[in-house]
């Protein structure tokens, strides 16, 4: 079966730092991956998805993440991060013939401190 | 812009009471989604529905039912509210497979 593992619950960063967000998958057949963005009091909002080809996919508000399927992973990264970014951040694969179904992580809380 | 509206941020219900949710899409999408958020659990399937009175069960179903009679909106239905059921609701649709699908800005439910 299909799974997502988000494997920090919650991260601190310093505004201008670095950001890196762990998402690994279970699939057996090459997946489509996407990263969602959920500010609060919001619904969620798609940053980036992979379905072929590039392996480096670059999405909106200057995130990028890297499919690496030797490590089932698709993680997330910004450069720096704006205090803005502060959110929760859900990993979710779909099934390469039919992604109308999405199974979700449980989402990485991202706290910036100034 | 897609956009999909909810009919309620914020809900409160008594045990046993009917519950309505109701979710309006405005770009002509013939795939909509229920969804339920709890923390720790991230988004879980309710229903989804892949066109007007067509529904199909997702991984939680139990206690609740959908209808979908216009391909614009689909409510979701608590028969019987519980306590279990609070939680944050989410609607979703999306053209077709391969495409992104778009969110409203969630319903939180309180069952008391």
């Amino acid at each position: 079966a299909q799974s997502v593992t988000q494997p920090d619950i919650h991260i601190t960063v310093s505004e201008g730092a670095s950001l890196e967000l762990r998402c690994n998958y279970s699939y057996g057949a090459t997946p489509y991956l996407f990263w969602y963005v959920q500010s609060p009091g919001q619904g969620l909002q798609l940053l980036l998805k992979y379905f072929s080809g590039d392996t480096l996919v670059q999405g909106i508000k200057g995130f990028e993440a890297e499919f690496k399927r030797s490590q089932s992973s698709f993680n997330l990264r910004k450069p720096s991060v704006h205090w803005s970014d502060a959110a929760e951040y859900f990993c979710a694969v779909g099934q390469s013939y039919n992604t109308d179904k999405l199974i979700f992580g449980t989402g990485t809380r991202l706290q910036v401190f100034p | 812009d897609v956009k999909v509206t909810q009919s309620s941020r914020y809900l409160v219900k008594r045990t046993g009471e009917k519950v309505f949710l109701e979710c309006v899409q405005d770009m002509d999408h013939e795939n909509m989604f229920w969804y339920r958020q709890d923390p720790g659990l991230g988004l879980r399937l309710i229903y989804f529905s892949y066109d007007v009175k067509m529904k199909e069960k997702g991984d939680i179903p139990e206690g609740y039912s959908v209808s979908r009679e216009k391909k614009e909106r689909f409510s979701l239905i608590l028969e019987s509210a519980s306590t279990n059921q609070t939680s944050m609701y989410l609607c979703a649709s999306t053209t077709d497979s391969q495409e992104t699908q778009y969110f409203g800005p969630g319903t939180r439910l309180l069952v008391l």
